[in-house]
């Protein structure tokens, strides 16, 4: 079975304390994966698209790196403003653009 | 992207009511999703809603309970029908664009279903 697994599932962080989010995924072909931000009381709100090995796409504190089995997002120097549930999809090679979601990473930054 | 929005963004029902969603854009698309997300769980498939065809749902979700009009390029509708309190949730619509296979999100529906 197609699978997103996110961890942790939340993470508290101080303001400017780099830390990484962590996305494995069991399918049976990745044809994209997916990094969204959620806010509270709104919808995902797209970050990034990764489609192969060694792929790195940067936007701000933001880095999401891709492998064969998972992806990392990682947080450098976080400000509180960056506190969201951070949401991790795939895309399957073959099939139609279905998204599989994870969990999800709450994180919280404080000041 | 394209601008999304949903209608309406909260509501509260009764059991054994129906609700329509309804999901505009701004820009004319071909592909239009319907996902839902249970509290506290992440977002789940209903359906794959093309303008001109059947919407296409997923395991575990039938069109008696949740049929999807797509009329146009630009709009679409969920009903939940029949609806008891574990079909509360969050309702969310998306787009692809210009076959980037992207997804954009609506901002929600929010149903508490009593």
């Amino acid at each position: 079975e197609d699978q997103v697994t996110q961890s942790p599932e939340a993470l508290r962080l101080q303001e400017g304390e780099s830390s990484s989010l962590n996305c494995s995924y069991t399918v049976s072909g990745l044809r994209g994966l997916f990094w969204y931000r959620q806010d509270p009381g709104k919808g995902p709100e797209f970050l990034f698209t990764l489609y192969s090995a060694g792929e790195e796409k940067e936007k701000e504190r933001l880095k999401a790196t891709l492998t064969k089995k998972e992806s990392f997002l990682h947080i450098t120097a976080p400000k509180p403003e960056d506190s969201a549930t951070y949401l991790c999809a795939a895309t399957i090679a073959g099939g139609y653009n279905k998204l599989i979601f994870g969990a999800g990473t709450r994180l919280a930054v404080h000041p | 992207s394209a601008v999304i929005s949903q209608k309406p963004s909260r509501d509260i029902c009764q059991r054994g009511t129906s609700l329509t969603i309804q999901c505009q854009v701004d820009s004319q698309v071909t592909m239009m999703f319907w996902y839902r997300q249970q509290p506290g769980q992440s977002l789940t498939l209903i359906a794959t809603a093309n303008q001109g065809s059947e919407a296409t749902y997923e395991s575990g979700f039938v069109i008696d309970k949740f049929p999807i009009s797509r009329p146009n390029l630009t709009f679409s509708t969920l009903t939940v029908s029949n609806m008891s309190p574990e079909d509360s949730s969050i309702y969310l619509c998306s787009v692809e664009e210009g076959g980037l296979e992207t997804q954009y999100f609506g901002p929600g529906t929010r149903l508490l279903v009593l």
